[in-house]
């Protein structure tokens, strides 16, 4: 069974300091997707970056940059020089890759991790 | 602003009744999948149509039924309400299978909180 785990339910850090959000998963399927969505307390979900299972590169976007391991089955997540606008919380989510008609979008979600950013 | 809207925004209501949320999914989108966010059970995957068909179903209860017009729009039917479907509901379209840039990302709506009193 497919299955996302971050440990980490709650974080709370001061701004500038780096912070990183793990996330395990569990899947037996040899091609699937990665996902990290975030949720501001205004409750929509953002999408922050998709990777499959082929691509192993870390990326990196400004301030975040995650590294993906099939290794240990994780793909982590870390904020550089994080920021009070960067309180949220932050959803992994794991998904098949089925057909093509739904390319990645029945995630399987983790129970989230709640960063808080003081000033 | 995902382009995906959702409606109503807020909705309070009791025990056995019946509610319909709507889901107008970004112009051009497929694909509208429903999810729901408890604070038991998190974010779970619902039910997905791609162009008027239901194509792929998760954790739905029998209570539950959705529908995907031709115009792409999509109801969420509730009925029956008990106290544990308060949640917050949401919808999510995405172009897949439309292009190979397609990223695969969901882009979701601001979802509908329902509170079953």
């Amino acid at each position: 069974a497919q299955k996302v785990t971050q440990a980490q339910t709650e974080i709370s850090v001061v701004e500038k300091e780096d912070v990183t959000l793990d996330c395990v998963y569990e899947t037996r399927d040899t091609t699937y997707y990665l996902f990290w969505y975030k949720q501001p307390p205004s409750g929509e979900l953002v999408f922050l970056i998709r990777r499959n299972s082929f691509d192993e590169q870390n990326e990196i976007s400004g301030r975040y940059s995650w590294n993906f391991q099939k290794s240990t089955s994780s793909f982590n997540f870390t904020i550089t020089a994080s920021q009070v606008v960067d309180s949220a919380v932050y959803f992994c989510a794991l998904s098949e890759a089925g057909p093509w008609y739904n390319q990645g979008g029945k995630l399987i979600f983790g129970q989230g991790t709640e960063l808080s950013v003081k000033p | 602003d995902s382009g995906v809207t959702q409606t109503p925004k807020h909705l309070i209501t009791a025990t056995g009744q019946r509610v319909t949320l709507r889901c107008s999914p970004r112009s051009g989108d497929l694909s509208v999948y429903w999810y729901q966010q408890s604070l038991d059970q998190g974010l779970q995957f619902l039910i997905q149509y791609y162009n008027g068909e239901e194509r792929a179903k998760g954790n739905i209860l029998e209570r539950f039924s959705a529908q995907q017009f031709p115009d792409l729009h999509s109801e969420l039917n509730l009925s029956s309400l008990e106290l544990g479907d308060s949640a917050l509901y949401f919808c999510a379209s995405s172009a897949a299978g439309a292009a190979p840039s397609n990223t695969g990302e969901l882009f979701f709506g601001e979802g509908s909180r329902l509170t079953v009193l």
